[in-house]
């Protein structure tokens, strides 16, 4: 079973940053936060990931409590093209299996 | 620098056929898994191979097999096809524990 919560849909206004939670209460202390998004059939697209600290990259942010219970993973300014299934997944690796849930549905509107 | 490819893109095999899956993994990568996607679910994880070993398996029958070239390239076998095997089979390379980077999936359709 995935060790993430996430809502299952949200939607987002174009231009506009899209926040998208998850929780992960059970998270140990070795164990990574990785995020992949799918678009509509095509192969999961690797994100972003992080341990403790915040981590920024060219396509995202990644946000983690300091309990790192929960994160919230933030595109700054969404287009059409970020409409995707987005999966925050708990791993002690980026190589070890990955155990995917249900995901968060986020659709970009114009 | 090549990514992840998978072939072929889609197939269309009749239960109890064997299919053979196969993948190439993106350049300098030496770890290939393999996910099986249904319809409206997220992908399972159906097992790794880590330098031409198997490093890991999930919960799917004997019947799925797999290998990994010396190339570290990958095939994915399933015998006795099941209608529940029609899918969406994901492959993903990774450099030693670092994040996968997964290929289009092939579409497996069993009728």
């Amino acid at each position: 079973d995935a060790k993430t919560t996430q809502p299952p849909s949200m939607d987002c206004a174009e231009g506009r940053a899209a926040n998208l939670p998850c929780n992960h209460s059970t998270i140990s202390g070795n164990e990574y936060v990785y995020w992949y998004r799918q678009i509509h059939s095509q192969g999961p697209q690797y994100i972003i990931h992080g341990l403790k600290n915040n981590e920024t990259n060219e396509m995202a942010s990644l946000i983690i409590t300091e309990d790192r219970k929960s994160s919230t993973l933030i595109l700054p300014h969404a287009t059409l093209r970020d409409t995707a299934v987005y999966y925050c997944i708990v791993t002690q690796g980026g190589s070890e299996k990955l155990v995917f849930g249900k995901g968060t549905k986020l659709t970009v509107n114009p | 620098e090549t990514g992840v490819t998978q072939s072929p893109t889609h197939l269309i095999k009749t239960r109890g056929q064997q299919v053979t899956l196969r993948c190439s993994s993106q350049s300098g990568h030496n770890t290939v898994s393999w996910y099986q996607q249904a319809l409206g679910q997220g992908p399972q994880f159906i097992f790794q191979y880590y330098r031409e070993e198997e490093n890991g398996r999930g919960n799917f029958p004997p019947r799925f097999s797999g290998l990994q070239f010396p190339n570290y390239s990958s095939e994915l076998n399933v015998n006795a096809l099941e209608l529940d095997d029609s899918a969406l089979y994901l492959c993903a390379s990774s450099f030693d524990h670092y994040e996968q980077y997964f290929g289009p999936g092939t579409r497996l359709t069993v009728t």
